[in-house]
This record gives C-alpha cells, structure tokens and sequence, in this order.
C-alpha cells in the first residue's frame, strides 16, 4: 500500500520569500510517480510538477521544484520567489508508474503568502 | 476542448435519496477516475476505469457505483445517499501509460450535500 504524509498543516510565508512544502512517502512499489497539485480557494485541482522514482535529476518547473530525496523517502516541493498568488491547499501525490494511474494523496498544507 | 466537466456542479440530497453524477471527457483518454475529497483532506479513490465497459474498485468504494458505456462518460451512481457521503467529488482522466508519466486531468468538482 502506498501512503503519503504532510506534517504541515499551515504555512505563513512573506511574499517573494522560498517556502518549502514538506512529502514523505512510503510504498513497496518499485517504480512510483510523485506529484505536487495546487488547489486554490476556488477548489480546482491544478498539477504543478511529477517526479518519477527512476529520475536522476529533480524535477522543475518555473518557480516550482521538487527535492527528491530516494533514501529518505522525502518528496519536498520548493517554491521559489513566493507570490501572493500562490497562496492555497498543496497536495503532494503519488502512484504506481505501470497500468491506472491511482492517485494517493497526502493531506495537505495550507500556504498562506502575506504581503 | 472542454477538457473534463462533471454535472452538476452542486446537489443537495436527503438520507435514502439516489443520484447520478456524470463526467464527460473530450481528450480520448483511456484512463477515468472518481475521487472524493472530505473537508481538510487530501482527494480519495472511489472507483476508476481503464476503458471502455470496465470498471473497478478503488480506496473507498462502499455505496458507490459506476458505469463506463462510452469512452468519453463516466458516471457515479449513488443508490441510497448518506450523510457519510457529504463530500466534493472530482472526476480526472488519464491517456494510456507511456514512457513518461501521463497528467491527470480533473474536473471542476461537484460539491453534494446529503442531509
């Protein structure tokens, strides 16, 4: 079974600072995708950036990286120069890379970017 | 391209009552999912289908059903609605597995209420 942790419930981070979004993970599945997904207050589920178990380089997007860490079981998200726009639910995900794509999802923290 | 939208967008159901939640997709995607997201949580899997006339179970299948007779819906039924079942559902699609990691599609959610 896989499982995900989010031991932040909230987050106060001033604008234009990094934050960073703590993931731990556990499974038994050898290959596995791990993902970060936003969800504003008005409830969507918007995909920011997939790490594959197999990638020997951290993934990134724009402001968004992700610090995989194998060994530790940790898949922590990065934002880099904060915006007031970024402030909402962060879900860290993951799933098994072969057949159906069954997302587990972590609980998630709240990120709140003052100005 | 609509993408994934899923009708309605809010419902209100007493205890015993049924239901029907539809989620069309206009990507050709193979892969479709329902999840289910309670108040400060993360989204759960309810059911899944991998195409056409199949389904299967997911995380938390308990008084939910669904049918996939056309690539492009799938519905989730729900036979006798309880007050358990209050939750945000989300419908998301997938493309088959590739090399890489296929993103997941969501919809906008809908919101039911089940008093």
């Amino acid at each position: 079974a896989q499982k995900i942790t989010q031991t932040q419930p909230g987050m106060f981070v001033q604008e234009k600072e990094a934050v960073t979004l703590d993931c731990t993970y556990d499974t038994s599945d050898p290959s596995y995708g791990l993902f970060w997904y936003k969800q504003p207050s008005s409830g969507e589920m918007i995909f920011l950036i997939y790490q594959g178990s197999y990638d020997q380089q951290n993934a990134t997007e724009g402001r968004y990286s992700l610090n995989f860490q194998k060994a530790r079981k940790s898949a922590n998200l990065v934002i880099s120069a904060s915006q007031l726009g970024d402030s909402a639910m962060y879900f860290c995900a993951m799933s098994a890379v072969q057949g159906a794509q069954k997302l587990v999802f972590g609980q998630g923290t709240r990120l709140t970017i003052n100005p | 391209n609509a993408g994934v939208t899923q009708t309605p967008k809010f419902r209100v159901l007493k205890t015993g009552q049924s239901m029907t939640l539809l989620c069309a997709q206009d990507m050709n995607h193979e892969y479709m999912y329902w999840y289910r997201q309670d108040p400060g949580m993360g989204l759960r899997l309810i059911h899944y289908s991998v195409g056409e006339g199949t389904t299967a179970k997911g995380e938390v299948p308990d008084g939910y059903n669904v049918s996939r007779l056309k690539k492009q819906n799938f519905l989730l039924g729900l036979e006798s609605a309880a007050p358990s079942q209050t939750s945000v559902y989300f419908c998301a699609s997938s493309s088959m597995p590739g090399p890489d990691y296929n993103e997941q599609f969501f919809g906008p959610g809908t919101r039911l209420t089940v008093l």
